[in-house]
């Protein structure tokens, strides 16, 4: 089993605001997704990261993978009430793992 | 990206019954499937994995007498709980992955209410 560990478990901001959540791991990961959950819905994917060091932009989101493939970030710029829900990293290689999650409320 | 469904959205039964949950994934061959129980404001946790064609692997703690998991083609995995309580009630959640489709796509999950 591989723990996921995400960070900060809950984050509320204003819009407008930037904000960092953060996947860490002891273990390396052949890759890592990101997905976004709101309230009675299921996951949605958002990015798979495959390469270490890799960065991909969902229009104000960046996402990178660390060197080593063991951690993650999600970068939101200027969020908006539209990003708020459950951000879940989940890491692949052997079995897949999901984070406890990054609860994040964007208030107008 | 790949679709995944889920049926039923809702369900109530009472204590006691059965109830099924089907997970279909529409537009792509999903030899893996995942079942996940989901409780409030908490991630997701992970009750089973199943291969078509075989068994489910079971996490450990998830009575496989309980939660029957059946993935009898590429596209269908159904879960049933059997002799519901209310201590059952829960949102679960199904994915599926392939081959091809490396990353887990999941369905809009079902919430089961045991009265």
């Amino acid at each position: 089993t591989q723990l996921l560990e995400q960070s900060p478990q809950f984050l509320s901001i204003q819009e407008g605001e930037n904000l960092t959540v953060y996947c860490n791991s002891s273990s390396v990961f052949s890759s890592l997704q990101w997905y976004r959950q709101e309230p009675g819905e299921g996951p949605v994917l958002l990015v798979t990261v495959v390469t270490g060091g890799e960065v991909k932009k969902l229009k104000r989101l960046t996402f990178q993978f660390g060197d080593a493939r063991k951690d993650s970030s999600l970068h939101i710029t200027a969020a908006q009430p539209g990003d708020t829900g459950l951000y879940l990293c989940a890491g692949a290689g052997g079995d897949m793992r999901f984070g406890a999650g990054t609860r994040l409320t964007v208030k107008p | 990206g790949a679709v995944v469904s889920q049926h039923p959205s809702r369900v109530i039964c009472k204590s006691g019954t059965s109830v099924k949950i089907e997970c279909r994934s529409l537009d792509f061959q999903a030899t893996t499937m995942f079942w996940y129980r989901q409780f409030p404001k908490q991630s997701l946790m992970l009750m089973a994995t199943s291969n078509e064609g075989s068994k489910a692997t079971y996490e450990q703690g998830v009575e496989k007498d309980k939660f029957l998991i059946n993935h009898a083609s590429l596209t269908l995995s159904t879960l049933t709980v059997t002799s519901a309580h209310p201590e059952d009630s829960s949102f679960y959640i199904c994915s599926a992955s392939s081959r091809m489709v490396y990353e887990q796509y999941f369905g809009p999950g079902t919430r089961l209410t045991v009265t």
